[in-house]
């Protein structure tokens, strides 16, 4: 029972450098959510999605963008990474009321 | 606009000792409200959660939850702390409005340390 899994775990970028992170979900849930993770700070919403090609800003989006081609992938770019982008990222797939599952996390660092 | 207020960064308790974290949000009517806690180097596990009835919830590894309408409270408790619950806490709050997107407002966390 796999659930949210992300990849990969740990990445360092140079600044300027683009990535990709991956986010998949077996749970056939429609909404996918991305947020970042800074010390002291909570979690803050990066992008939203509630289905296959349908995506949203959510308080954070600058520098980052998404796509929905799937039910299942919801993968989140960095075209040009800047140090402000280190933190944690979190995707997360919702249920029913707002019951949120989320992956282990991609530790970014940029430097 | 939502908010969640979690006024204790960290706090340290000894192994047996009752715990209270406080957790106030700001929402204009009766939310979803959650708690998860995160693990160094680990995801969020969802801990418990209120929409709606029973005012005391309870949830996973014997925690237990009470929302209070007139405080705008969910405060987390638990009656006796064992070693591995040492961890981070994040209380949060979800729009119970069917047309929404759905997400979560978090608050800003608090560290939990237990002594032995």
């Amino acid at each position: 029972n796999a659930g949210v899994t992300q990849t990969p775990k740990f990445r360092i970028l140079k600044i300027g450098q683009s990535m990709t992170l991956q986010c998949t979900q077996d749970m056939n849930h429609n909404y996918m959510y991305w947020y970042r993770q800074d010390p002291g700070m909570g979690l803050k919403l990066i992008y939203y999605s509630v289905g296959a090609g349908i995506t949203d800003k959510g308080e954070v989006p600058n520098g980052y963008n998404v796509s929905r081609s799937t039910t299942e992938d919801f993968p989140l770019r960095l075209e040009l990474a800047a140090p402000s982008q280190t933190s944690v990222y979190f995707c997360a797939s919702r249920l029913a009321k707002n019951i949120q599952y989320f992956g282990a996390g991609t530790r970014l660092s940029v430097l | 606009a939502q908010s969640v207020t979690q006024p204790d960064i960290h706090i340290t308790v000894s192994e047996g000792a009752s715990l209270e974290l406080r957790c106030n949000y700001s929402y204009g009517a009766t939310p979803y409200l959650f708690w998860y806690v995160q693990s160094p180097g680990q995801g969020l596990q969802l801990l418990l959660k209120y929409f709606s009835g029973d005012t005391l919830v309870q949830g996973i590894k014997g925690f237990e939850a009470e929302f209070k309408r007139s405080q705008s409270s969910f405060n987390l408790r638990k009656p006796s702390v064992h070693w591995s619950d040492a961890a981070e806490y994040f209380c949060a709050v979800g729009s119970n409005y069917g047309g929404s997107q759905g997400n979560l407002i978090f608050g800003k966390g608090t560290k939990l340390s237990v002594k032995p």
